[in-house]
């Protein structure tokens, strides 16, 4: 049963325009989610989060927008670059609950030059 | 910057054979976890500890064990390896549970098993 939903495992996207990398989740006890960015042969690091009282979160070209009523969120990368080609994994965790992270299956993206 | 450091970045090992992978942190932090991922199936938890001599079970810990003697310090023991066990294999810490909380990574730790 999973929890956390990428939905597309590849998204390609021309540098300069926006990527937009989707995440489903079906607990509604999650209420913190975070964004990681993987590249081959390293360890995810992380990109950027939300608390479920926000419905957005800005940090330069990256965006999380939260949408609770429909159990969705999204990455917004503008403008995307080569460099930000990678895998993106989304991930959930309830505050002051269970103390652990369950991630998507990651969403790989290619900006192409 | 917070470290997480793992022992060895590619590992080759035969069947049957006893594997440690082994993995410090430096932040002093209380949860440890072990991950493991694979091509179309994202990171899945193997195992994570909240305290010293403490573990949980996470989603496959099937033919896995591990160790927490001190705080800093979180062994995977693969007892007996096999073929099915060929895989990245991540370590990470952090406090989760508090405002804010995220999880740190270690570089992975590539094993093959033949």
């Amino acid at each position: 049963d999973q929890q956390v939903k990428q939905n597309s495992p590849s998204l390609s996207v021309q540098e300069g325009r926006i990527s937009i990398l989707n995440c489903d989740y079906t607990n509604s006890m999650f209420d913190y989610f975070l964004w990681y960015k993987k590249y081959p042969a390293e360890g995810p690091t992380f990109l950027i989060s939300i608390s479920s009282i926000k419905d957005k979160n800005e940090d330069g070209r990256f965006t999380v927008f939260l949408n609770k009523s429909a159990k969705h969120l999204s990455l917004h990368i503008v403008p995307s670059q080569p460099g930000d080609s990678a895998v993106y994994f989304c991930a959930a965790s309830e505050q002051g609950g269970s103390e652990k992270l369950v991630f998507g299956k990651g969403t790989k993206l290619t900006v192409n030059p | 910057d917070v470290k997480v450091t793992q022992s060895s970045r590619y590992l080759v090992k035969r069947t049957g054979e006893k594997v440690f992978l082994e993995c410090v942190q430096d932040m002093d932090h209380e949860n440890m976890f072990w991950y493991r991922q694979d091509p179309g199936l994202g990171l899945r938890l193997i195992y994570f500890s909240y305290d010293v001599k403490m573990k949980e079970k996470g989603d496959i810990p099937e033919g896995y064990s591990v160790s927490r003697e001190k705080k800093e310090r979180f062994s995977l023991i693969l007892e007996s390896a096999s073929t099915n066990q060929t895989s990245m294999y991540l370590c990470a810490s952090g406090d989760l549970g508090t405002i804010g909380g995220e999880l740190f990574f270690g570089e992975g730790s590539r094993l093959t098993v033949l």
